[in-house]
Formats: C-alpha cells, sequence, structure tokens
C-alpha cells in the first residue's frame, strides 16, 4: 500500500512474554519514528531512525525497549518480559527527511494489551 | 527545549457551531514547523496542516482555517459549522532543529460535536 503499515493490529500477550512489532514505512522514506500512546493519554516518543545514521533511542523507557531498522526500510520494536503498564497503542511514523519540516504520516497503529 | 501546549483537554459543542483549538508553542529556533493532526475513534493520525515558520498567512480549506501568529507563538485552528464527523481527538506538533527534528506534540484537545 502506498501508507505506512504496521502488524499486528492488535496483540494480547500474556505478562513476562515478548512482543515483537512490525513497521512498514512510505517507500522512499528515510526517516521513521516509533510513539507509544496509552488510553486517553497523548504521544510519547519513542525512538528515531534517520537514513543510516545511528537511532535517537531517547525515548525508550526501559531496556526492555529495542527496536532495529533494517536495510533502512522496515522497523521492528522488540518490547521484552512485558508488563502490564505497557499496554498501549505503538504508532509508527515515516517522512521523507529527518532534518527538515517535512510531513510525518503514521500508521494505523498496533493496540498492545498485555494481560 | 521546544514544548507544545494545547490547554482545552476536551471541548464540546453542538453541531453547526464554531470552534476554536488552541495551541502554543515554545521553541528557540528560528526556523521550525508546526502541524496538525486529527486522530478519529479508529484510531489512526491523520494529517490536517503543515506550516513553516516563515510563513504567516493564515489558511482555510473548507470549514477548517488556521490562525499562525509568531508574536504570540500560537497556531489556533478553527472548525466552522461543525459536524459530527469532527469529533475526533486533535493533536498540534512541533518539528525545529532545537528537538533534534523528532516532533514534539501537544497532549490533544477531545472534540465532541453533539447532532
Amino acid at each position: 500500500g502506498a501508507g505506512v503499515s504496521q502488524s499486528p493490529s492488535n496483540k494480547v500477550t500474556e505478562k513476562g512474554k515478548d512482543v515483537e512489532l512490525r513497521c512498514d514505512p512510505i517507500s522512499g522514506h528515510t526517516a521513521l519514528y516509533w510513539y507509544r500512546q496509552s488510553l486517553g493519554q497523548g504521544l510519547e516518543f519513542l525512538i528515531y531512525f534517520q537514513g543510516n545514521s545511528a537511532p535517537d533511542k531517547s525515548g525508550l523507557p526501559s531496556d526492555r525497549f529495542s527496536a532495529e531498522r533494517t536495510g533502512g526500510s522496515v522497523s521492528t520494536l522488540t518490547i521484552q518480559r512485558t508488563q502490564q503498564e505497557d499496554s498501549a497503542v505503538y504508532l509508527c511514523a515515516s517522512s521523507l527527511h529527518g532534518t527538515g519540516g517535512n510531513t510525518i504520516y503514521f500508521g494505523e497503529g498496533s493496540w498492545l494489551t498485555v494481560v | 527545549a521546544q514544548k507544545v501546549t494545547q490547554a482545552q483537554t476536551e471541548i464540546s459543542v453542538v453541531e453547526k457551531e464554531d470552534v476554536t483549538l488552541d495551541c502554543v508553542y515554545e521553541t528557540r529556533d528560528t526556523t521550525y514547523y508546526l502541524f496538525w493532526y486529527k486522530q478519529p475513534p479508529s484510531g489512526e493520525l491523520v494529517f490536517l496542516i503543515r506550516r513553516n515558520s516563515f510563513d504567516e498567512q493564515n489558511e482555510i480549506s473548507g470549514r477548517y482555517s488556521w490562525n499562525f501568529q509568531k508574536s504570540t507563538s500560537s497556531f489556533n485552528f478553527t472548525i466552522t459549522a461543525s459536524q459530527v464527523v469532527d469529533s475526533a481527538v486533535y493533536f498540534c506538533a512541533l518539528i525545529a532543529s532545537g528537538g533534534s527534528y523528532i516532533p514534539t506534540f501537544g497532549r490533544g484537545t477531545s472534540l465532541i460535536v453533539h447532532p
């Protein structure tokens, strides 16, 4: 498709399990962002990839969270040993270039529920 | 440091009323970019508008209009003759080099339009 694609759309997992969330950005977009949105809350920045540069991980809440971006395209956000407070919508976004004011386009999000 | 403030947590109006959503931003950069996004109940953030700091011209798109005033660091959004389909959470965002070009979002304003 032409937009940012995320999978899975919904994920229910047991506390303590690991989860992987996938993001496929818009073709040609070099910048990729992950945000988290808890129920009724705003957007919390997690991590930012720009081309081949080292990612900005300043928003990751703990060392249980990690992300990678392979080949400058698809990104995977991994949460290890999930906790109930990790329950949220994880939003991925991409833009043509990260340096500058390019419009950022969001995917539909991955709804994570930790039980 | 940069910051976006959306002081209105929730606004409730009756259909056909006009409504203005406030956005106040803080940045030390002279070049920056401002955005508005709409998040309907389905969850996906939809891009509405992008404005750079050098263009203070107000913009109108159908029932939507935006008032950018650098003197008051505000970028307000007005919906004229609101409709039920306008019910959503609206986010204002800022991108600037001082924030490493990572978008900073306000906490959002929930707009409820009653029939």
